[in-house]
């Protein structure tokens, strides 16, 4: 199976901030990533997929981008609502597989 | 609106067995797979697998096979989800989550490789003796 790795497990920053996520594949995955937000104790939300195509509804400050084995996902002025823990998810090669996840905290 | 809808929190014993329900609205059940998703306590998401709810194919990941069924009843818009065997490490939340992408074949049966794009609210379950 595709391993996908998040990079960093952890990230401080200020609201306002440009906040950068990285997610690595061990194989090439084309554009079949996707970008969840989580909040506790609530389910999965869905931001971006296809790497860099948004989720209606999802504001535009997210932006995905990458191909083949990296991947980021970009927000360009980080919002008190933003403060939560992100996957990466890749839908290329059967079975489905998830990153660590990466909990973006109040700096 | 679409909206997934799951069972209750349970409690079990090792060794026993339990079954989530997931009670879809708002769509046309027959046209989208049901993902399984877990999270264990203070960890990430792992899928489990999914279910084509249209002939009730279904297909999971390699650590799952022969202790994870996933049926479904399309007359109530509801999949089901039964994990058997279980130890304290199958102590997580478990959510159903909707497939959206493109229909594929693999090993012979029709696979949506895609996102998920709704999920159920989570059901928690907890082994313990």
């Amino acid at each position: 199976d595709i391993q996908m790795t998040q990079s960093p497990s952890t990230l401080s920053a200020s609201v306002g901030d440009r906040v950068t996520i990285t997610c690595r594949a061990s194989q090439s995955i084309s554009t079949s990533l996707a970008w969840y937000q989580q909040k506790p104790g609530k389910a999965p939300k869905v931001l971006i997929f296809k790497a860099s195509s948004l989720e209606s509804g999802v504001p535009s400050r997210f932006s995905g981008s990458g191909s083949g084995t990296e991947f980021t996902l970009t927000i360009s002025s980080l919002q008190p609502d933003d403060f939560a823990t992100y996957y990466c998810q890749q839908y290329n090669t059967y079975w489905w597989t998830f990153g660590q996840g990466t909990k973006v905290e109040i700096k | 609106q679409v909206q997934l809808v799951q069972s209750g929190a349970e409690v079990r014993k090792p060794g026993a067995s339990v079954k989530v329900s997931c009670e879809a609205s708002g769509y046309t059940f027959t046209n989208y797979d049901i993902n399984w998703v877990r999270q264990a306590p203070g960890q990430g998401l792992e899928w489990m697998g999914w279910m084509n709810p249209n002939g009730g194919d279904t297909g999971s990941a390699q650590k799952f096979r022969g202790r994870l069924t996933m049926t479904r009843s399309t007359s109530i818009k509801t999949a089901y989800m039964e994990l058997s065997s279980l130890t304290s490490e199958d102590t997580a939340v478990y959510y159903c989550a909707r497939g959206t992408g493109e229909r594929i074949t693999i090993f012979g049966v029709l696979v949506t490789r895609g996102y998920f794009d709704y999920w159920g609210q989570g059901t928690l379950v907890t082994v313990s003796s």
